[in-house]
């Protein structure tokens, strides 16, 4: 069984660029999160995503947006790219909506703004 | 002050030891409790997983949640080499879509 596929592993972006990251969640499954994280403030939650539709939102600007298509394949995508959005950005997903049953989460992407 | 509290200091244990970690939360809403585990270079992998409080055990690795504390905590047992890793606790309430999630330890298991 595949798990959660990031694509691209890994990126540098230059400061004011635009990026796009994708995620494959595990098949059948239809809730995808995404969470940042860095050293400094380990894991914070981005959004989530089930059936096409954003369920919640962490507390991010609005240069961080998302989407998932009808395959439940997800994008996130970060505008005006800031020094301080070097991160590995890591998308998980889950069966149901409710994190409580735990996440699978992919080997991340990881991203630098030079 | 921060939902979930986890003293990010690495740790190094003698191959065989008991390793011991821990996070305090404040939010009274939690109710699951989890811990991953995150090797180099890879997104974190769910390890333990538990319901509101008491004790969970699974091969070498004892969860343990103390919900009047507001305190759980993860013990490795005959700790090995591959234990070697970024161990993080998460959280989360009823019906929520989102993990809290602790900073992390760095656990060396030095053979």
């Amino acid at each position: 069984k595949a798990g959660v596929t990031q694509t691209p592993r890994y990126l540098i972006k230059t400061r004011g660029q635009q990026v796009t990251l994708s995620c494959s969640p595990i098949s059948g499954h239809r809730s995808v999160s995404w969470y940042q994280q860095t050293p400094g403030q380990g894991l914070q939650f981005l959004f989530e995503y089930f059936s096409e539709t954003q369920r919640n939102k962490g507390n991010f600007p609005g240069r961080f947006s998302g989407r998932q298509f009808s395959n439940s394949r997800s994008e996130m995508n970060v505008s005006t790219l800031e020094l301080g959005d070097s991160a590995l950005y890591l998308c998980a997903s889950s069966l149901v909506t409710a994190a409580n049953y735990g996440y699978t989460f992919g080997s991340g992407t990881r991203l630098t703004v030079v | 002050q921060k939902e979930v509290e986890q003293d990010p200091g690495p740790l190094s244990v003698p191959e065989g030891a008991i390793v011991s970690l821990n996070c305090t939360y404040s939010n009274s809403a939690f109710q699951y409790f989890m811990w991953y585990r995150q090797y180099s270079r890879k997104g974190p992998e769910l390890l333990m997983y538990t319901y509101s409080s008491g004790n969970k055990e699974d091969g070498r690795f004892t969860a343990q949640v103390d919900k009047s504390s507001k305190y759980i905590s993860l013990f490795i047992r005959d700790s090995q080499p591959s234990d070697s890793a970024t161990y993080l606790c998460a959280m989360s309430g009823m019906g929520n879509n989102r993990l809290a999630f602790g900073k992390g330890n760095q656990v060396v298991v030095i053979p």
